[in-house]
């Protein structure tokens, strides 16, 4: 079964380096997302991208954060400068088109800022 | 906007006992309802979904959920737990007819089954 996939699993860093965690969507998928997770707390919306570009985003994805789809495969989130409060799992999701559809998620990427 | 609350932070039972994980939502607008599963180091996985029609869902793994419009309520039963059934459960809720809509999550349940 197809599934979505992300790279690293996990990520150490420091405080003030750029990020760009990966995500392989599912293939026919067109709907890609990505969400934050802070331990202990709720799994929050950052941005969901549609036809090469951003079709929603929380007020959580402000201009330290960046997506792209950079080919026909890969979906990225890039944080430029990164800050301890950074510091969360990272979760991809796709579907395939219509609002109806089920969001698919990857495992997620665990991001430690030091 | 909407939101979910997750009654319950965490729900200890005992293997082959029934168990209810509670949800309630608050939104202006109609919305789908959702409930996931995440098991140790996996990532999201639906259980079930409502969008429309009769109230009762039925999803994978013998999972139940009914959605109550009146109370604003979608809460996830099921009969007879294993101790497989220990994982993460989130009620999520995201708005009708609109494509890219984000999911809003509760806070998560933890159900830890035991023998």
């Amino acid at each position: 079964e197809p599934e979505v996939t992300q790279t690293p699993s996990h990520q150490v860093t420091q405080m003030g380096q750029e990020v760009i965690l990966r995500c392989v969507p599912i293939s026919n998928h067109l709907y890609f997302y990505w969400y934050r997770q802070i331990l202990g707390q709720k799994v929050e919306f950052l941005v969901s991208f549609y036809n090469n570009e951003i079709s929603e985003k929380s007020e959580i994805f402000d201009d330290q954060f960046s997506v792209e789809r950079p080919d026909g495969s890969n979906f990225t989130l890039k944080i430029r400068s990164t800050k301890l409060e950074d510091s969360a799992m990272y979760f991809c999701a796709s579907k395939i088109v219509a609002h109806t559809d089920t969001q698919y998620f990857g495992p997620g990427t665990r991001l430690t800022v030091l | 906007a909407q939101s979910v609350t997750q009654l319950d932070s965490q729900v200890p039972v005992f293997e082959e006992a029934p168990v209810e994980l509670r949800c309630n939502y608050s939104s202006s607008v109609s919305v789908y309802l959702f409930w996931y599963v995440q098991y140790p180091n996996q990532g999201l996985q639906l259980l079930l979904k409502y969008l429309s029609g009769s109230t009762l869902v039925k999803g994978i793994n013998g999972f139940e959920a009914e959605f109550n419009k009146s109370q604003t309520s979608f809460h996830l039963r099921k009969p007879s737990v294993h101790i497989s059934d220990t994982a993460e459960y989130f009620c999520a809720v995201s708005r009708q007819n609109q494509a890219g809509t984000a999911l809003i999550f509760g806070k998560g349940t933890t159900l830890s089954v035991s023998s």
